[in-house]
Order: C-alpha cells, then structure tokens, then sequence
C-alpha cells in the first residue's frame, strides 16, 4: 500500500504481558515516529528514527518501553511488563526529506 | 508544560459559516507550525502548514494565521462543510519531532 501501515489495529493484552506493535512506513521514508494518544489528548511523542538510529528516545515514559528499526523500514515498538495506564491508541507517522509526516490509522492497545 | 495549546476542546458551526479554531505556543524554538485533522479510527491527516517566515497561507476552504510575537495562529474554514466535522490537531516543530496540542473537535451542523 502507498500509506504508513500499522498491525494490529487492535490489541487486547493482559496486565503484565508483552506486546510487540509493528509499523510499515512508506516506502523510503527515512524519517519514523512513534506517538502514544490517550483519550482527550493530543499524540504524545514517545521516539523518533531517522534510518535505523533511534535519533531521539527522550519521550519513552520509562525502561518497559523500547522501539528498534533495524533495517531502516518497519518498526516495531516494544512494551514489557504491560499496565492499564499503557491502554492508549499509539500512532506511527514516516517523513521523507522534503514532506509531512504521514500517519497510519493506528495500533488501539487495551490493557485489561 | 504544555508546549502547544488548543484552550477550546470543541467547536460547533452552522454550515457555511466560518469555523476558526485557535492554537498558542510558548517555545520561541518552533519555526514550522502544521494543521492536522482527524476522524474517528483514523490516524491524523496533514492539513495546512505555515512556516514562520510567513503569517499566512491559503489552501482552498482553509488558511492558516500566524502572529509569532503574540506566538498564536489560527486555522479559518469558509465556508464549512458537514465533512470537515473532525478533530483538529495543531502541532509545532523547531528542527524536533512535532509537538501536538489537545486537539479541537469541530462540528459543522447542516
């Protein structure tokens, strides 16, 4: 497809399992972001990418979450030990060199 | 510390009527200023941007205002549509990834 794909596009988890949340950009886009919505707010930035270094990590809430890209396409985002407060839509977006971020539609990760 | 602010969490408007939705920032960093709109189930859709060099930019229905010194800008839509009905995000960048604000929710009532 010609969009930022994200899969699942929802995930139901139990507290304290592990969930992998996968995000196929657009086809070279070298920039990827991974943004985290909760319910009346505005997408939280969590990581962003720029080939296969993460370029900056400063919005990860703490040491559970963790995101690779290791061949500079897909990526995935990483959360161990899941809590009811990690329950949020998260987005992923990619860039290229001279564009807007395009969004995918979203990964709804519910944590029960 | 909220970087990008949208004080009205909703917005209705007759159809045809203008909409206009209103965003502040306080990073003095940010040059680039980006208008994106969501529906429900949808991840955000670029809009209108507007680059600090400028104070305005027209696309169609929907132009973008930018007054760095009060650090506000605000997104006019004339005439509305029932379809433009959706929540819309304002977002900033000073050479960062974007910072988003809380996001307005529109309604254009027929």
């Amino acid at each position: 497809g010609a969009g930022v794909s994200q899969t699942p596009s929802n995930k139901v988890t139990e507290k304290g399992k592990y969930v992998e949340l996968r995000c196929d950009p657009i086809s070279g886009h070298t920039a990827l972001y991974w943004y985290r919505q909760s319910l009346g707010q505005g997408p939280e930035f969590l990581i962003y990418f720029q080939g296969t270094g993460a370029a900056d990590d400063s919005g990860l809430p703490n040491d559970r979450f963790f995101a690779v890209r290791p061949e500079g396409s897909v990526s995935t985002l990483k959360i161990q030990r899941t809590e009811r407060g990690d329950s949020a839509v998260y987005l992923c977006a990619s860039r290229g060199a001279n564009t807007e971020a395009f969004f995918g539609q979203g990964t709804r990760l519910t944590v029960v | 510390d909220q970087q990008v602010k949208q004080n009205s969490p909703s917005l209705s408007v007759q159809e045809g009527r203008i909409s206009i939705l209103n965003c502040d920032y306080t990073n003095s960093m940010f040059d680039y200023f980006l208008w994106y709109k969501k529906y429900p189930a949808e991840g955000p859709t670029f809009l209108i941007s507007i680059s600090s060099i400028k104070d305005k930019n027209e696309d169609g229905r929907f132009t973008v205002f930018l007054n760095k010194s009060a650090k506000h800008l605000s997104l006019h839509i004339v005439p509305s549509q029932p379809g433009d009905s959706a929540v819309y995000f304002c977002a900033a960048t000073g050479n960062t990834p974007l910072v988003f604000g809380k996001g307005t929710r529109l309604s254009v009532i027929a």
